[in-house]
């Protein structure tokens, strides 16, 4: 039973448009959500996180908007960039971390 | 800061072999995780440790599966015997205990079990 959710296994988008990538869960035990970014034959880093205390969270390029009522996230990146091309993996804590199935993003020139 | 270092990158084996992975947490950290990584199921948590004590090992898939962490500065996973369908890449991962501590994953070892 997959707690956390990317439906989307790709994504492509061009170059300085916005990237959008979603993800829903289904416990409502999770309070503490993060996005990791993976590229290829490296392990995912931490890119940003959101306290279910807050609704958004801003970091440059990146921004974060929890719904919780929804049980939905979404990870926007504005501008994107060719260098974002990557993996992207939603998680979700509540104690332990739980991630979702990852979301392939492509930036395209 | 060298990171989390995972050995080896890749391994090959056939089937009904013992593999043995091996982890070295960022030093100072105090949780250590193993995640497997698969198309099907993405990123799943297999164990992890606090304090070099196992605290949840309820995604270890079955008795074949092991891990241990006799000091701070190294962890083992260990499959034996070693099935095809344990062939994934496996991440170990260290954090300071805290939940809004992020983890901070190693390069992962690709293991094909023929």
């Amino acid at each position: 039973d997959q707690q956390v959710k990317q439906n989307s296994p790709s994504l492509s988008v061009q170059e300085g448009r916005i990237s959008i990538l979603n993800c829903d869960y289904t416990n409502s035990m999770f309070d503490y959500f993060l996005w990791y970014k993976k590229y290829p034959a490296e392990g995912p880093t931490f890119l940003i996180s959101i306290s279910s205390i807050k609704d958004k969270n801003e970091d440059g390029r990146f921004t974060v908007f929890l719904n919780k009522s929804a049980k939905h996230l979404s990870l926007h990146i504005v501008p994107s960039q060719p260098g974002d091309s990557a993996v992207y993996f939603c998680a979700a804590s509540g104690g332990k971390l739980t991630f979702g199935t990852g979301t392939r993003l492509q930036v395209t020139l | 800061d060298a990171g989390v270092i995972q050995s080896p990158r890749h391994e090959v084996t056939e089937m009904g072999q013992e593999v043995t992975l091996r982890c070295k947490p960022i030093s100072g950290h105090n949780s250590l995780f193993w995640y497997r990584q698969t198309m099907m199921r993405g990123l799943e948590l297999l164990i992890y440790f606090n304090n070099n004590v196992p605290i949840d090992d309820s995604g270890m898939p079955e008795d074949r599966f092991s891990a241990k962490m006799p000091n701070a500065s190294f962890s083992t996973l260990k499959i034996q015997p070693s099935e095809p369908r344990d062939s994934a890449v496996y991440f170990c991962a260290s954090s300071w205990k805290g939940r809004e501590s992020p983890l901070h994953f190693g390069n992962g070892t690709r293991l094909t079990v023929t």
